[in-house]
C-alpha cells in the first residue's frame, strides 16, 4: 500500500519568513495530493491540493509543488503570519480496489510562527 | 452550506461499555469515510461507504468496531466492549463521490476517552 513520509516534524519561523514542508510517497500510481491544516482541537481543513497532471499550484500565500519522478511534493507558505501556526498534514490516496480514495496521511508538521 | 457535523463532540465511557458516534456528511455527498486520530499522529483510515454500503472496511482494527449508513447519508460508528486503547479522536469525512482524486472534507471529530 501507499506510504507517506513527512518532514520536518516541527518548524519554527519568524513572522514574514517562508516555510516549506516536504512529503514523499511510495506508490507511483498516486495521482492526488492534498494538504490539511489542523489547529489545536479543530478539524483538519483542506487548504490546497494538487493532481498529478500539474507540477505546481498556487493560492495566494500557499503553493504546492509536485515531482512525480522523485515521488515527492512540498507545501510552501510565504509571508508567514501567526495565524498560520498549526499542524500541517500531507496525504496521498490508497490505490487498491475500486473507487475508494481513502487517504494515507503523513505524521504532521507543527509550524510555529513567531511574531 | 453546512459542513460535516459529528456528535457528540466528547464522549467519556468506562472500559467494556458500548458507544455510538454519529456523522452527518455534507448534503449530497455520496462518499463517507471514518478515520481515527491518535495524539500527535495523522488520521488513520477505518472504513469507507459509497452510498449505503461499506465499500472498504479494511481499516477497522477488530470486530468490536462496526459502522452503518442505512440511508446513504448519516453514518454511525459503533464500538463494543471499549478498551482504553480505543481512546482517540474519531473523524468523519465526506466527498461528493468516491474516487482517488476527490476532495474530502472533515468533521470536527468526536473525542472518545475510555477510562
Amino acid at each position: 500500500g501507499e506510504n507517506v513520509e513527512q518532514h520536518p516534524s516541527t518548524l519554527s519561523v519568524q513572522e514574514g519568513d517562508s516555510a516549506v514542508i516536504k512529503c514523499t510517497y511510495s506508490d507511483s500510481a498516486s495521482n492526488y495530493f492534498p494538504w490539511y491544516k489542523q489547529e489545536l482541537g479543530k478539524r483538519p481543513q483542506l487548504i490546497i491540493d494538487i493532481r498529478s497532471n500539474v507540477g505546481e499550484k498556487k493560492d495566494q500565500r500557499i503553493a504546492v509543488t509536485l515531482n512525480k519522478t522523485a515521488k515527492h511534493f512540498s507545501l510552501h507558505i510565504t509571508e508567514t503570519q501567526p495565524e498560520d501556526s498549526a499542524v500541517y498534514f500531507c496525504a496521498a490516496p490508497e490505490n487498491y480496489g475500486g473507487s475508494q480514495g481513502n487517504l494515507i496521511f503523513g505524521k504532521g508538521t507543527k509550524l510555529s510562527v513567531k511574531p | 452550506g453546512a459542513g460535516v457535523s459529528q456528535t457528540p463532540s466528547n464522549k467519556v465511557t468506562e472500559k467494556g461499555k458500548y458507544v455510538e458516534l454519529r456523522c452527518d456528511p455534507i448534503s449530497g455527498h455520496t462518499a463517507l469515510y471514518w478515520y481515527r486520530q491518535s495524539l500527535g499522529q495523522g488520521p488513520e483510515f477505518l472504513i469507507y461507504f459509497q452510498g449505503t454500503g461499506a465499500a472498504d472496511d479494511s481499516g477497522l482494527p477488530n470486530d468490536r468496531f462496526f459502522a452503518v449508513r442505512p440511508e446513504g447519508s448519516v453514518s454511525t460508528l459503533k464500538i463494543q466492549r471499549t478498551e482504553r486503547g480505543d481512546s482517540a479522536v474519531y473523524l468523519c469525512a465526506s466527498s461528493a463521490h468516491g474516487g482517488r482524486a476527490v476532495e474530502q472534507y472533515f468533521g470536527p471529530g468526536t473525542r472518545l476517552t475510555v477510562t
